[in-house]
């Protein structure tokens, strides 16, 4: 059982378009981190986020922490094919948790 | 380059083989972690070390897998009498130290066994 469970698994998308992928637990994080990892290539931090509720902007993507420290949030706005990769979220309790990974594929 | 550095990037080995595989992590990084992930899915942490030692081996699968690390730098983990189901990629990570968040990854071995 994954202490982590990311929704979609799967997304294929226009380019333009916007989207919202989910990492949810039952277990509270001391924080929580969004990866993206390309083929052939090992995953690469994003954004770490600690305080329950807080938001951060990347250019284009959007990260919330839950107020309770236990789910997150990442929204896309205008994806372009560069996004194509499978996002993975963290959380981290003494350890790193990671979820299951959403694949996204946004085509041109 | 400065990253973390994994080798062989393919091993493909017969059922019943031992394997290693070695990271080379970023020079100065205490801390190092050996993760598994299968065709497209999450990461499964196997072991991490701070130094040379293994705080927490609680991820090895079974007794076939075992890692050291020599010296507060490379890292070898070994699968004796590989299985199939052993077959992933497995990744090797390293922090500043185990108190800090950030982990530089590898590009990741991918061991397929016959």
């Amino acid at each position: 059982t994954q202490l982590l469970e990311q929704s979609p698994q799967f997304l294929s998308i226009q380019e333009g378009e916007n989207l919202t992928v989910y990492c949810n637990s039952s277990s509270v994080f001391s924080s929580l981190q969004w990866y993206r990892q390309e083929p052939g290539e090992g995953p690469v931090l994003l954004v770490t986020v600690v305080t329950g509720g807080e938001v951060k902007k990347l250019k284009r993507l959007t990260f919330q922490f839950g107020d309770a420290r236990k789910d997150s949030s990442l929204h896309i706005t205008a994806a372009q094919p560069g996004d194509t990769g499978l996002y993975l979220c963290a959380g981290v309790f003494n350890k790193f948790y990671f979820g299951s990974g959403t694949k996204l594929n946004v085509k041109p | 380059g400065a990253g973390v550095s994994q080798s062989p990037s393919n091993k493909v080995t017969e059922k019943g083989k031992d394997v290693e595989l070695r990271c080379d992590p970023i020079s100065g990084h205490t801390a190092l972690y050996w993760y598994r992930q299968s065709l497209g899915q999450g990461l499964e942490f196997l072991i991490y070390f701070q130094g040379n030692s293994a705080p927490d081996k609680s991820g090895l699968p079974s007794d076939r897998f075992s890692a050291e690390r020599t010296g507060g730098s490379v890292s070898t983990l070994t699968i004796q009498r590989t299985q199939q189901e052993d077959s992933a990629v497995y990744l090797c990570a390293s922090s500043l130290s185990a108190s800090s968040d950030t982990q530089y990854f590898g590009p990741g071995t991918r061991l397929t066994v016959l």
